[in-house]
């Protein structure tokens, strides 16, 4: 167990919806990262938070945004959604703001079907 | 840019012989390389980090990657592979432009690893 939980588990929705993925990192850990997993795309990075900031950007579509909140959890948020969208979402937090430096603990997942 | 490339896309193995999971990468900059490992509904674990120092690097559960940057690898050995070994394998690249230690991870596309009785 990483000590990073993710919720919900699993998400079943429609087409054109919004959700809400949320994410507690590890205890005393300030940074947060969410990462996006599918068949066709394989892993890919997603954006980082750091202490409530965002710190980093990677191939996250306009239709999703995230914020980090003042005790440190996070939300993905997911609008609009397309079939393509569905994917595993994991979320991982460190200790440090650089992702080099600090290893990255990754939750569990949250599974989202989009039908 | 940097990205990784697993030359493997699934690896099978008999118990007790040895694993080597293949990982080349490219990048403009001195690159940092990672090993993850996830298991079956689980979410990824870091097996070892190489960040610029030994060249071999030694990570969890008896696996280790040997840098070789003349070949722009960073493949993953384990002398005798065991049952529990069996999960998929990622290679990770990310490139300290400036030595911020701020680059973003990029993953290759996992490497399944089978373990047979």
């Amino acid at each position: 167990d990483s000590g990073v939980t993710q919720t919900p588990k699993h998400l079943i929705t429609a087409t054109g919806q919004r959700v809400t993925l949320r994410c507690s990192p590890r205890s005393g850990d300030l940074s947060v990262y969410w990462y996006q997993q599918s068949l066709d795309q394989g892993l890919q990075f997603l954006i980082q938070y750091y202490n409530g900031e965002e710190r980093a950007k990677g191939n996250i579509l306009e239709r999703f945004s995230a914020q980090q909140f003042p005790d440190l959890h996070s939300e993905l948020n997911l609008s609009s959604l397309e079939l393509g969208d569905s994917a595993l979402y994991f979320c991982a937090s460190s200790v440090g703001m650089a992702p080099v430096a600090y290893e990255q603990y990754f939750g569990p997942g949250t599974r989202l079907t989009v039908t | 840019a940097q990205s990784v490339t697993q030359l493997d896309s699934h690896v099978s193995v008999s118990e007790g012989t040895p694993v080597l999971l293949r990982c080349n990468y490219s990048s403009s900059y001195s690159p940092s390389l990672f090993w993850y490992v996830q298991h079956p509904n689980k979410g990824l674990q870091l097996l070892l980090k190489y960040t610029s120092a030994a060249t071999l690097v030694k990570g969890i559960n008896g696996f280790e990657a040997e840098f070789k940057k003349s070949e722009t690898s960073f493949h993953l050995t384990k002398p005798s592979a065991h049952m529990s070994d069996a999960a998929e394998y990622f290679c990770v690249v990310s490139v300290d432009a400036g030595g911020t230690s701020y680059g973003k991870l990029t993953f290759g596309q996992g490497t399944i690893l089978t373990v047979h009785p």
